[in-house]
């Protein structure tokens, strides 16, 4: 079973629906990264975050560190939002600095 | 502007011809690392380092050596390279391990 988790492996909606990609990891963790990888291959990162919540524009990010669980919310999505999303946690051990990433989630909005 | 370059972005190669990926970030970033990316594997973290002169193994280190004699520069060398390291290479940084990341813009490289 592979640390973590992602779910849904590839999502298709219309725009303007909300979009719901989910990440469950198994272990303790310090932080959790959300990323993008757009169809050109290059990286970026959305969020990183310990506890609670984040938004930036239309995106939101939560985390529940008690369930091992966190969501990346997309509100009134948009053909440019379709990408491959990734999860990637860093563990909570002290020294081990390693970030373990989930498969990606691979999302396409239709016009 | 605030980038990390990676060198080159497309490299094919032969079985066995040592080659050196080049990582430079220009944000004085304490954390760089190096990742490659299959399908169906997702991304993977090879080698990472915390500063200067001190770098340590991630998941699948076998086959690469890096090096951090410089804050802003984290080279990805590959002694002997063999047709399994054919991948998508990606460098990162961030000012502290446990901060938002700075990703390059790839290295596709292919070993014949």
């Amino acid at each position: 079973k592979n640390e973590v988790e992602q779910s849904p492996q590839n999502l298709t909606a219309q725009e303007g629906e909300f979009i719901t990609i989910n990440c469950s990891y198994s272990v303790g963790i310090s932080a959790l990264h959300w990323l993008q990888q757009h169809p050109g291959g290059g990286i970026v990162s959305l969020f990183m975050l310990s506890s609670g919540k984040k938004k930036h524009g239309r995106l939101i990010a939560t985390i529940n560190i008690q369930e091992k669980h966190s969501s990346l919310h997309i509100t009134a999505s948009h053909p440019r939002d379709s990408a491959v999303y990734i999860c990637a946690v860093k563990g909570a051990n002290f020294g081990n600095e390693k970030l373990t990433f989930g498969t990606g989630t691979r999302l396409t909005i239709i016009p | 502007e605030a980038q990390v370059t990676q060198n080159p972005r497309y490299l094919i190669t032969v079985t066995g011809k040592k080659l050196t990926v080049t990582c430079s970030q220009n944000m004085n970033h304490e954390y760089m690392s190096w990742y490659r990316q299959d399908p169906g594997l997702g991304l993977r973290q090879i080698y990472y380092s915390m500063n200067v002169e001190v770098t340590d193994k991630g998941d699948v280190p076998e086959g690469y050596k890096v090096s951090r004699k410089e804050k802003r520069n984290f080279p990805l060398i590959l002694e002997s390279p063999s047709p399994n390291q054919t991948s998508l290479y990606f460098c990162a940084s961030s000012l502290l391990h446990d901060t938002e990341a700075f990703f390059g813009q790839g290295t596709r490289l292919t070993v014949v």
